[in-house]
C-alpha cells in the first residue's frame, strides 16, 4: 500500500530564516505531487504541483519554491520566511485520487 | 472554469440523526467528484468519489454521496450521525479531461458538529 510522509510535523521559525519542508511517498512510482497551504484551518490553496522529476508548476507567485529531486520526494523551500508564510502545509500524491500527508504546522515569528 | 460551492459554513446535527453536507459544482464535461474529511491538525482523508456509474456512491465510515447531474450537486450523507463525525469536510471536483497535473478544485469546507 502507499504511504505519504511529511516532516517536520511542527516548526517555529523566525522571520527571515530559510525553510525546507520534505514530503516523501512510498509504494508507488511516478505520482503527481502537490503542495497546499491551509490558512486559518479552512480553505486549501494549491501552491505547487509536479508531474515528474524536475518538473514544477507554480500556482501562485510567492515567497516559496518547490523542487522534486527524486521521483517520490517533493520539497518546499524558502530563502527568507515572512510572517504571512505561517500556516498548515499539506503534501499530496495522486494517480487519479489525491491522498494527503499528515501536514506540517509552520509558525513564523 | 471549474468551481465548487459548499453553501454552509457549519452544519449542526444531533447524534443519531441523519446528516447532509451540501456541495454544488461547475465543470466542463463530465465531473469527477470527491469528498474529504479533516480532523484538527491532521491531513485530509479521502472518503469517497464519483467517476461514473451509479449515482449513489458509498464510502468510508458509513458515508455516502448522491450525484445529481441536473442539479450539479454531490451532497454527502450519513443515515445516523456520530459525535466522532464532527470534523471539517471538503468537496472537490475536476473535469474528466485530466489536463496537466490532474488538479482538483476544492470547496471552502463545511464544519460538521454532531452533538450528543
Amino acid at each position: 500500500s502507499q504511504t505519504i510522509h511529511q516532516w517536520p510535523a511542527t516548526l517555529v521559525q523566525p522571520v527571515g530564516s530559510p525553510l525546507s519542508l520534505e514530503c516523501t511517498v512510498e509504494g508507488t512510482s511516478n505520482p503527481n505531487l502537490y503542495w497546499y497551504r491551509q490558512a486559518a484551518g479552512r480553505g486549501l490553496q494549491l501552491l505547487f504541483y509536479s508531474v515528474g522529476i524536475g518538473q514544477i508548476s507554480s500556482e501562485v507567485p510567492q515567497n516559496l519554491s518547490a523542487s522534486r529531486p527524486q521521483d517520490r520526494q517533493f520539497i518546499l523551500s524558502s530563502k527568507k520566511l515572512l510572517l504571512s508564510d505561517s500556516g498548515f502545509y499539506l503534501c499530496a500524491w495522486s494517480r487519479d485520487t489525491q491522498y494527503f500527508g499528515p501536514g506540517t504546522r509552520l509558525l513564523v515569528l | 472554469a471549474q468551481s465548487v460551492a459548499q453553501p454552509e459554513d457549519q452544519v449542526n446535527v444531533a447524534e443519531g440523526n441523519p446528516l447532509t453536507v451540501k456541495c454544488t459544482y461547475s465543470v466542463s464535461g463530465n465531473p469527477y467528484l470527491f469528498w474529504y474529511v479533516q480532523y484538527p491538525n491532521r491531513g485530509l482523508q479521502f472518503l469517497l468519489k464519483y467517476i461514473t456509474g451509479d449515482n449513489l456512491v458509498k464510502g468510508s465510515y458509513g458515508f455516502e454521496a448522491e450525484f445529481n447531474k441536473s442539479q450539479t450537486s454531490f451532497h454527502l450523507k450519513k443515515p445516523s450521525a456520530l459525535v466522532s463525525d464532527s470534523a471539517l469536510y471538503f468537496c472537490a471536483v475536476r473535469g474528466e479531461y485530466k489536463g496537466y497535473g490532474n488538479k482538483l478544485v476544492f470547496g471552502a469546507g463545511t464544519i460538521l458538529r454532531v452533538k450528543s
